[in-house]
């Protein structure tokens, strides 16, 4: 089977930096992607990575280690509207398997 | 941009009715899916098709049927909706062989009562 496994809730402070983890099982990996969602609204794709190491993009990176069968997304500069739900998801044998979502919360 | 269309954004429905959730894309995506999302539980795979006339079953299809007559058109049916089958309604589509990047609708509200 599959499993992800990433925190329910993280709450940070405005122009801090967050790191949200993501473990996961699967048979058959080729990737890990993040997508990003505001109440309300639909997912939005944030980044993927294939290969160990770090993508950065913007504000936004995301590191995969798939050795350990891990991978986190960092925002930087965090600002209120990054407020919002972010799903790690493993591109896998059965198409795209997402986690239940971390619902960031930026305060001021 | 890649523009995905859901053709409603709440619907209300009563058990035993047969529904229809449309969805159409305007980016010529080989990959069209849907999921639900429902509180703590994230988007979970119902169906997919990689092709007109083509579906997969996903994750939780039991049911649910799809259709895919045109290849910017993915069509999930609710044969005899039921309670439980009240969700928020998601589609999205993708490149063929980009799987990973997948642009969502905006999704379909449905209450089934």
């Amino acid at each position: 089977g599959q499993s992800l496994e990433q925190p329910s809730e993280v709450t940070a402070v405005e122009g801090a930096i967050v790191q949200i983890n993501c473990t996961y099982q699967t048979s058959g990996f080729y990737g890990l992607s993040w997508y990003q969602q505001h109440d309300g609204g639909a997912p939005t794709f944030l980044s993927y990575n294939a290969l160990d190491g770090l993508e950065e993009t913007g504000r936004f990176s995301s590191f995969l280690s798939r050795s350990d069968s891990y991978g986190y997304l960092l925002l930087q500069e965090l600002q209120m509207k990054d407020s919002a739900s972010y799903f790690c998801a493993v591109n896998g044998a059965n198409n795209l398997f997402f986690g239940t979502g971390t619902r960031l919360t930026v305060i001021p | 941009d890649v523009k995905v269309t859901q053709s409603s954004r709440y619907l209300v429905k009563r058990t035993g009715e047969k529904v229809f959730l449309e969805c159409v894309q305007d980016m010529d995506h080989e990959n069209m899916f849907w999921y639900r999302q429902d509180p703590g539980l994230g988007l979970r795979l119902i169906y997919f098709s990689y092709d007109v006339k083509m579906k997969e079953k996903g994750d939780i299809p039991e049911g649910y049927s799809v259709s895919r007559e045109k290849k910017e058109r993915f069509s999930l049916i609710l044969e005899s909706a039921s309670t439980n089958q009240t969700s928020m309604y998601l589609c999205a589509s993708s490149s063929s062989g980009a799987d990973y990047e997948q642009y969502f609708g905006p999704g379909t509200r449905l209450t089934v009562t």
